[in-house]
């Protein structure tokens, strides 16, 4: 059973569109949620994350949207470029205050093309 | 400060063969975990050290898989004997040892062919 359903599975976008990355989750337990980036060849890197008691984080051109009662969470990429395109990972996992595992969804792969 | 490094970075193997795995984690990092990647599918949690304690092994798949972190330094991932199943990506990564905010860092992996 996938905790953690991530989609689209792939994404093309111009130069300068707002891809959007859905994530669902099911267990209510999980209290943080980051965002993976990774290159090819590359280890997955925290890109943005954020709690439950926020609906909204920024970080430069990367927002995260989360909505409690859904249960979901979404990645937004402003004015996207080349350069953003890569595999995107959501994560969950439990604040248990001793470093919990990470519970992954099954990626993104982001195109930005020219 | 160097970051997570892992080796071999591929690795490719016969059915039934042994293959080791090997993490550094960041130094001072007393968090290390192992997580696999089968193509196309998520990113699995395997298990977690505490310093060389195994805090959490709720991910390894069967008792084909051993690992160890002696020393609290490195770790390193023994599959034996490997199945075809068993191919697929093994990440590791580090953290602090602190509650709150749990950013772990990644190494590149290692891409394990079984034929």
């Amino acid at each position: 059973q996938q905790q953690v359903k991530q989609s689209p599975q792939s994404l093309i976008v111009q130069k300068g569109g707002i891809p959007i990355i859905n994530c669902a989750y099911e267990n209510t337990a999980f209290d943080y949620f980051p965002w993976y980036q990774q290159f090819p060849g590359k280890g997955p890197a925290l890109l943005i994350a954020i709690r439950p008691d926020v609906s909204e984080k920024k970080e430069g051109r990367f927002t995260i949207s989360f909505n409690k009662s859904a249960k979901q969470f979404s990645l937004h990429i402003m004015d996207s470029q080349p350069g953003d395109s890569a595999t995107y990972f959501c994560a969950a996992s439990l604040d248990t205050g001793t470093a919990s595992k990470l519970t992954f969804g099954t990626g993104t792969r982001l195109q930005v093309t020219l | 400060e160097a970051g997570v490094t892992q080796f071999p970075s591929h690795s490719v193997i016969e059915k039934g063969q042994t293959v080791t795995l090997r993490c550094d984690p960041i130094s001072g990092h007393d968090n290390l975990y192992w997580y696999r990647r089968v193509m196309g599918k998520e990113i699995k949690f395997l298990l977690h050290f505490v310093k060389e304690s195994k805090q959490d092994e709720s991910g390894m798949p069967n008792n084909r898989f051993l690992a160890e972190r002696t020393g609290g330094t490195y770790s390193t991932l023994k599959v034996q004997p490997a199945e075809l199943e068993d191919s697929g990506v093994y990440f590791c990564a580090s953290s602090q040892m602190s509650s709150g905010a749990n950013e772990q860092f990644f190494g590149p992996g290692t891409r394990l062919t079984v034929l």
